[in-house]
């Protein structure tokens, strides 16, 4: 079976840094995204990792390990805005994306 | 970015009645393109691959009967969901993109009586 899991909640306060870690077991991988979904609203995407290594932009930056089947994303400079809830997807075959667990993340002032 | 709409963005139908959902990619073509379902603090499902010009491709417990999907042309997918019971009252969201970023419309939220 395929399986995305992730923590199902996190809690920082503002200006704190968080991790929100994914382990990954699918029949295909060509890579990891990360999007993040605030209550009522539609994922948005926020990184994408096809390689080994870290990526960056700006206060967001994901991680990949393709041999521990593992990623990561961190967020710093925590904003209460961050609050929302944040999937990561593997890119299986055909472009289509099987989403995580989800994590729910609390930022607190 | 590229921009995905979605209507109707709610509906209330009554048991038995099917419940028709647009999805457009505005400004750009999309060959492919995506219909997720996502029950109440729940993560978001596949459902099928809509594909334009041949038939969908449905995930494993998906009644393709009971969830048409019509690829008709490169920038609009529907999703029929026929006889509607109050199970499949969810948040259907449907996306398109590119292999790096799929762009996610804002959703159709469901309530069957």
């Amino acid at each position: 079976g395929q399986s995305l899991e992730q923590p199902s909640e996190v809690t920082a306060v503002e200006g704190a840094i968080v991790q929100i870690n994914c382990t990954y077991q699918t029949s295909g991988f060509y890579g990891l995204s990360w999007y993040q979904q605030h209550d009522g609203g539609a994922p948005t995407f926020l990184s994408y990792n096809a390689l080994d290594g870290l990526e960056e932009t700006g206060r967001f930056s994901s991680f990949l390990s393709r041999s521990d089947s593992y990623g990561y994303l961190l967020l710093q400079e925590l904003q209460m805005k961050d609050s929302a809830s944040y999937f990561c997807a593997v890119r299986s075959y055909t472009d289509k994306l099987i989403f995580g667990t989800g994590t729910r993340l609390q930022v607190f002032p | 970015g590229a921009v995905v709409s979605q209507h109707p963005s709610w509906v209330i139908c009554k048991s038995g009645t099917s419940v028709k959902i647009e999805c457009r990619s505005l400004d750009f073509q999309a060959t492919t393109m995506f219909w997720y379902r996502q029950f109440p603090k729940q993560s978001l499902m596949l459902m099928a691959t809509s594909n334009e010009g041949s038939k969908a491709t449905y995930e494993q417990g998906v009644e393709k009967d009971k969830f048409l999907i019509n690829h008709a042309s490169l920038t609009l997918s529907t999703l029929t969901v026929t006889s509607a019971h109050p199970e499949d009252s969810s948040f259907y969201i449907c996306s398109a993109g590119g292999e790096e970023t799929q762009y996610f419309g804002p959703g159709t939220r469901l309530l069957v009586l």
